[in-house]
């Protein structure tokens, strides 16, 4: 119950097209999902988190949209780039609570 | 600011040596965690100090294992007996410490390689 299951493993995208990540949970104590990128080499960086009382955020080319019901949510990068190739992981966390349950990362190769 | 950093970047050893492992988190930051990343896997949760408070080593894979956080600041994961199997990159973060849902701030990792 305190899984996060993530999908696809990898992933290939042309340049400009929509890279799409996903995510499910069972634990609806989860209240905080955040989404982390990882550069080769380097720690994993925030890019964009969400709470289930809304439905999607949009912060620039990356989109989460969320899914209370069906307790998943989604990492939506549009006009993917080269240089969004990275690994990108999902987590979630429960209120009160410090420690985050990352999913196993989906590495995206954006091709030019 | 600077960031979070770690000591060593790299680390080989044999098996059955012990290692120590060093995180520097971000001044202020009261909260501090350790994950293990393995090949493949995703970041899997070691321990997370908060402040003066008794740590919460729940994620510690064995007695091997352990962590200590001097003045609240420095953090030092020690291995000991290494084994084959604790090949990782670990990662130290660290948070502000105020409240559930905040950004963790992650340092680069030391990629440890036991022989």
């Amino acid at each position: 119950q305190q899984q996060v299951k993530q999908s696809p493993q990898s992933l290939i995208v042309q340049k400009g097209g929509i890279s799409i990540i996903n995510c499910a949970y069972e634990n609806t104590a989860f209240d905080y999902f955040p989404w982390y990128q990882q550069f080769p080499g380097k720690g994993p960086a925030l890019l964009i988190a969400i709470r289930p009382d809304v439905s999607e955020k949009k912060e620039g080319r990356f989109t989460i949209s969320f899914n209370k019901s069906a307790k998943q949510f989604s990492l939506h990068i549009m006009d993917s780039q080269p240089g969004d190739s990275a690994t990108y992981f999902c987590a979630a966390s429960i209120a009160g609570t410090y420690k985050y349950i990352f999913g196993t990362g989906t590495r995206l190769k954006v091709l030019a | 600011g600077a960031g979070v950093s770690q000591s060593p970047s790299n680390k080989v050893t044999e098996k059955g040596k012990d290692v120590e492992l060093r995180c520097d988190p971000i001044s202020g930051h009261t909260a501090l965690y350790w994950y293990r990343q393995s090949l493949g896997q995703g970041l899997e949760f070691l321990i997370y100090f908060q402040g003066n408070s008794a740590p919460d080593k729940s994620g510690l894979p064995s007695d091997r294992f352990s962590a200590e956080r001097t003045g609240g600041s420095v953090s030092t994961l020690t291995i000991q007996r290494t084994q084959q199997e604790d090949s990782a990159v670990y990662l130290c973060a660290s948070s502000l410490g105020t409240g559930g849902g905040e950004t963790q701030y992650f340092g680069p990792g030391t990629r440890l390689l036991v022989l």
